[in-house]
């Protein structure tokens, strides 16, 4: 149960679009379309933004998307707004188990 | 409106117990599963363990595999975590997450609960 791969910051102007990478392997990312993204802004509990690789539960704005290719999976968000400020985890389903990405700080500059 | 609400943490001894609870409101609680998700502070998120909304199928991490038990009554709209034999690297922040799905894992937790602190030391 390896943790998925992330970068470790990512950082980008309001307005501006970045894109959060997860790179996994053949037996979890790349094997199955379960890969979840959530946002934990400091001193709160994640929040889920995006499900099943490409889909957005109730109440998240567009401006998030997901998108898988291979053994990465992203997250891209658009129009950046301060209140985006936050750590993103991927997660991904992989064999009766869950592995987490290890987490990228997002700062809107 | 959907609540979780964890409870139950505080600190133990190496080798100690600890039972933690998690209590549902707002929703079906027996049709939908149930995890566990632990977080040392500052670092990132740890799949603990799962447990379907029957109660029928569980799954644990390898890292608490034969020392945790999840489990839950769904009269009470109830989640448990027994943690037995408990070791430093199990101090972290508890958090009980909702599965979208009712039965199956990895299709998105969409509801988590505020977290409980378990701190283990002599």
């Amino acid at each position: 149960q390896s943790a998925l791969t992330q970068p470790p910051s990512v950082s980008g102007s309001p307005g501006q679009s970045v894109t959060i990478s997860c790179t996994g392997t053949n037996t979890d990312v790349g094997r199955y379309n379960r890969v979840s993204w959530y946002q934990q802004p400091p001193g709160t509990a994640p929040k889920l933004m995006i499900y099943e690789v490409t889909n957005r539960p109730s109440g998240v704005p567009d401006r998030f998307s997901g998108s898988k290719s291979g053994n990465t999976a992203s997250l891209t968000i658009s129009g950046l707004q301060a209140e985006d400020e936050a750590d993103y985890y991927c997660s991904s389903y992989t064999s009766s188990s869950v592995v987490f990405g290890g987490g990228t700080k997002l700062t809107v500059l | 409106e959907v609540l979780l609400l964890a409870s139950g943490g505080g600190l133990v001894q190496p080798g100690g117990s600890l039972r933690l609870s998690c209590a549902a409101s707002g929703f079906s609680f027996s049709n939908y599963a149930m995890n566990w998700v632990r977080q040392v502070p500052g670092k990132g998120l740890e799949w603990v363990s799962f447990i379907s909304g029957g109660g029928g199928t569980t799954n644990y991490a390898d890292s608490v595999k034969g020392r945790f038990t999840i489990s839950r009554d769904n009269s009470k709209n109830t989640l448990h975590l027994q943690m037995n034999s408990l070791r430093a690297e199990d101090a972290a922040v508890y958090y009980c997450a909702k599965c979208r799905s009712g039965w199956e894992l990895g299709y998105g937790m969409d509801v988590w609960g505020q977290g409980t602190t378990v701190t283990v030391s002599s």
